[in-house]
């Protein structure tokens, strides 16, 4: 079945560091790809997705790829904030979402 | 997007206990969905609940234990019963929005947390 692996973590870094979340996927056809993102006693939100292969997903100085030559949809910030201080899960599917472990971030000042 | 509220927003139960979780969406959906987040860990689909039909339900979870209501297009709830200290969990419903299959996009409530003693 469809399945969503990502780095483990937790990732800590200083504030305005460079972040890679890697993550990678395997899927029966080509399904969308999505970052959500839990903050600290709060639900999911959605940071970004992407439909198809090729396509940038953008929202808030961060940046995801879809690539399905390599099965990748990597998170990317070039200049991270104590605030982005979170969990981040992969996901793919449609309707019926598939999650990867989550990976929990923290930034410090 | 659809703003969606749960009740309650926390929970401390015994066990043996039941306890009932309501969604609510300010938009008619066709669909709505109940996963669930273990301490530490990513979310697991419960079920899909159909308006005016059976909810359907993933693998390792069944209708005893997960009893699902979805009386109209913009509530649904979910009821934890017979809970034992393993349903010490977060529960989030979700509805899609934006088309369907590849077009469709998940927004989730704020979650309830159980926790069971």
């Amino acid at each position: 079945g469809d399945s969503v692996t990502q780095m483990e973590g937790p990732v800590t870094l200083s504030e305005e560091a460079f972040l890679t979340i890697n993550c990678t996927y395997t899927a029966t056809g080509y399904p969308s790809l999505f970052w959500y993102v839990q903050y600290p006693g709060e639900g999911l939100q959605l940071l970004l997705k992407a439909t198809k292969a090729d396509d940038k997903g953008s929202n808030k100085g961060f940046e995801a790829t879809y690539r399905k030559e390599t099965t990748s949809f990597h998170l990317e910030k070039g200049s991270v904030q104590v605030s982005d201080s979170a969990v981040y899960f992969c996901a793919l599917g449609a309707q019926k979402l598939v999650f990867g472990q989550g990976t929990r971030l923290t930034i410090n000042p | 997007s659809a703003v969606i509220s749960q009740k309650p927003s926390r929970d401390i139960c015994q066990r043996g206990t039941s306890l009932t979780i309501q969604c609510q969406v300010d938009s008619q959906v066709t669909m709505m969905f109940w996963y669930r987040q273990q301490p530490g860990q990513s979310l697991t689909l419960i079920a899909t609940a159909n308006q005016g039909s059976e909810a359907t339900y993933e693998s390792g979870f069944v209708i005893d234990k997960f009893p699902i209501s979805r009386p109209n297009l913009t509530f649904s709830t979910l009821t934890v019963s017979n809970m034992s200290p393993e349903d010490s969990s977060i529960y989030l419903c979700s509805v899609g929005e934006g088309g369907t299959g590849r077009g469709e996009t998940q927004y989730f409530g704020p979650g309830t947390r159980l926790l069971v003693l």
